[in-house]
């Protein structure tokens, strides 16, 4: 079965960069979520688009935007990179619908940002 | 916001045996969804098992059960005959109904003797 599919796998940048993670979510799926894994912390959550709308805000910093497209794909956007924005970026994707079982969210293998 | 408690960092089983991971939470609503997620060395998070609240009966997936204990916002992780591939950090978490994000736990650590 087709999983949630992120690129890049790996990404290196520079303080003060841009640096743009991309998600494919499964298909059918027309909800986004990304979320952030520090060293040694659980994932944290960013931010959630469903059908193209933000859905929902967590602790996602000024520096950084998300957006979805109309082929339900996200992008987060991350400005000004700082030494603590290194973290796994994991991408999540579920179809929308409350009290089902199609509510479950299904991670992507994460993009590892590094930021030296 | 709810919160999540995994009170275990870390847990040991011997292959072939038992072993139960504990999670709480805290919440006032009274419909949402519980889940384990699993993630090995590759760092992949994996869907283990979900729970829906309002279902009484525990969910179980081939060797991985939960106990469900509502009133006491206790969701435990079994996992029955325990093999080398269940090596992992498993994370509890929290999604409540209609809404979107997930609340994790701090996670366990759990390591398999062979």
């Amino acid at each position: 079965a087709a999983g949630v599919i992120q690129s890049p796998r790996h990404l290196i940048k520079e303080k003060r960069e841009t640096a743009t993670l991309k998600c494919y979510p499964i298909p059918r799926h027309d909800t986004v979520y990304w979320y952030q894994q520090g060293p040694g912390q659980d994932p944290q959550f960013l931010i959630s688009f469903y059908e193209k709308m933000q859905s929902d805000k967590g602790s996602i910093p000024d520096r950084f935007s998300a957006q979805q497209f109309s082929d339900y794909h996200s992008e987060l956007n991350m400005s000004s990179l700082e030494l603590g924005d290194s973290a796994l970026y994991f991408c999540a994707s579920s179809l929308y619908g409350s009290g089902s079982s199609t509510d479950t969210q299904y991670f992507g293998p994460g993009t590892r940002l590094t930021v030296l | 916001a709810q919160t999540v408690t995994q009170s275990q960092p870390e847990m040991s089983v011997q292959e072939a045996e038992t072993v139960t991971l504990s999670c709480t939470y805290d919440t006032s609503e009274s419909d949402y969804y519980l889940f384990w997620y699993k993630q090995p060395p590759s760092r992949q998070m994996i869907l283990v098992i979900r729970q829906e609240a309002y279902k009484q009966q525990n969910a179980t997936e081939n060797r991985f059960s939960v106990n469900f204990q509502k009133a006491a916002k206790s969701f435990s992780l079994k996992i029955s005959d325990s093999q080398l591939g269940d090596a992992a950090m498993y994370f509890c978490a929290y999604r409540s109904d209609g809404g979107n994000q997930f609340y994790f736990g701090t996670g366990t650590s759990l390591t398999v003797i062979p």
